[in-house]
């Protein structure tokens, strides 16, 4: 199985920051990297896909990138409704395998 | 608007069975892929099984072969996950969700989630 290693587990910023959450595939994965948003309250939502594909619906200010085993999601300009959990998920090889997530709050 | 409702959930003994129900509506089911992806006590997300827009395809991560089976009814719009042979390690967050594209894309829709407990 593909293991991922999501960085880091907790974060720390300030509405109007940017920043970057990483993770790393035990192999390549070429593209096929996806992000999500947990809420509570709220159903998960798909942020990017294939690495850097912005889901229709997302803002602008969410960004991915990356290929092979390193990706990174960032987020620029924070806005108060982007503290939340987030994930990364490889769809490149069954079985899909998730990240341990990273908690971004409010500093 | 694309909504997902899982139930079904709810307190089991080791080596039982539970049967999840997901209702899906504002999207045509019967054209996508879906999915269950479960949430562990850690927080841990996996996915459990999948199924292909007509049924006849199935995958299963070793975690649960044998012990789970997801089904559809494309008439009733309704997703399902039949599991036995329940462990303490199943105890989760069970979402229904369903794959990006017609061709099982990611995850771009997710139910609110129904639990399952597992205890002896």
């Amino acid at each position: 199985d593909v293991q991922i290693t999501q960085s880091p587990s907790y974060l720390a910023a300030s509405p109007g920051e940017t920043i970057s959450i990483n993770c790393r595939a035990s192999k390549s994965i070429s593209k096929y990297l996806a992000w999500y948003q947990e809420k509570p309250g709220k159903t998960n939502k798909l942020l990017i896909y294939s690495g850097s594909t912005l889901q229709s619906g997302i803002p602008s200010r969410f960004s991915g990138s990356g290929s092979g085993t390193d990706f990174t999601l960032t987020i620029s300009s924070l806005e108060p409704e982007d503290f939340a959990m987030y994930y990364c998920q490889q769809h490149n090889e069954y079985p899909w395998t998730f990240g341990g997530g990273t908690e971004l709050e409010i500093k | 608007d694309v909504k997902l409702v899982e139930s079904g959930g709810g307190l089991v003994k080791l080596g039982g069975s539970l049967k999840l129900s997901c209702a899906a509506s504002g999207f045509t089911f019967s054209s996508y892929y879906m999915s269950w992806v479960r949430q562990t006590p850690e927080k841990r997300l996996e996915l459990v099984a999948a199924i292909n827009s007509n049924g006849g395809s199935t995958y299963y991560p070793d975690t649960v072969k044998g012990r789970f089976t997801i089904s559809r009814d494309n008439a009733k719009n309704t997703l399902y996950l039949q599991m036995s042979s329940l462990k303490s390690e199943d105890t989760a967050l069970y979402y229904c969700t369903r794959q990006l594209g017609l061709g099982g894309g990611p995850f771009d829709y997710w139910g609110q989630g129904t639990t399952l407990t597992v205890s002896s």
